[in-house]
């Protein structure tokens, strides 16, 4: 298995919902990563996981939550969102840990779609 | 000024001609990385080189690491390569750091 999947595709939530987006890779990669891209922009960098553990937040509003249970899986909850958070979400892993390890390539997954009304 | 800059931002060929799309770039990286991306969809990586040449199928990517700057070709260009192309590099130990993008449309 050498792809990175995420579920849904789509999503369409009120302000008020909680929802959580999910990412999965059989690769045996050790870092993880979620990325916001608005439309015509390139990605953002939201956070990594190496090795299961938090290793950068980018000054994500709290409103985004990240989790790791294992090294298979990445989640992204979702609560209280804006219209503004609106955008293409997409997780990528790459083999080694992000500390030390340079030019590591990264595997994007097909995203999902956020809509918050 | 960004760290990575693509040339041109948009780009409009006919079928069959050859294209070339650059990155230029003004920190040191340990890599760098060519990615594709069709409208509303994910990213597909297509190259990660750190010297020299790489080739896969129609496409070749090359970098200059003394001159900062690497270009991605397309030969024999087709409409379904109509995307945007990425630029992305990594200084080393960090986290990528990516270009605008170019807008690439091939008509038939």
């Amino acid at each position: 298995d050498t792809e990175v999947t995420q579920t849904p595709k789509h999503l369409v939530m009120g302000m008020t919902n909680k929802k959580s987006l999910k990412c999965e890779q059989h690769m045996g990669h050790r870092a993880m990563y979620w990325y916001k891209q608005k439309a015509k922009k390139p990605p953002e960098l939201m956070f990594v996981y190496s090795y299961e553990k938090l290793s950068i937040n980018e000054s994500v509003p709290s409103r985004f939550s990240p989790e790791c249970p294992n090294s298979s899986l990445l989640n992204l909850h979702l609560h209280a969102l804006q219209p503004e958070d609106s955008a293409l979400y997409l997780c990528a892993s790459s083999p080694g840990g992000l500390a030390g390890v340079g030019g590591n390539e990264q595997f994007f997954g097909p995203g999902t779609r956020l809509t918050v009304l | 000024k960004n760290e990575v800059e693509q040339s041109p931002q948009n780009l409009t060929a006919q079928e069959g001609e050859f294209i070339t799309i650059n990155c230029s770039y003004s920190v040191g990286i340990s890599a760098l990385h060519w990615l594709q991306q069709h409208p509303g969809g994910g990213i597909v990586s297509l190259f990660m080189l750190s010297s020299g040449k790489k080739k896969h199928g129609r496409l070749i990517a090359t970098i200059n690491i003394q001159e900062k700057h690497s270009s991605l070709h397309i030969t024999a260009s087709h409409p379904r390569d109509s995307a945007v192309y990425i630029c992305a590099v990594k200084p080393s130990g960090s986290r990528l750091t990516f270009g605008e993008g170019t807008q690439l449309t091939v008509n038939p």
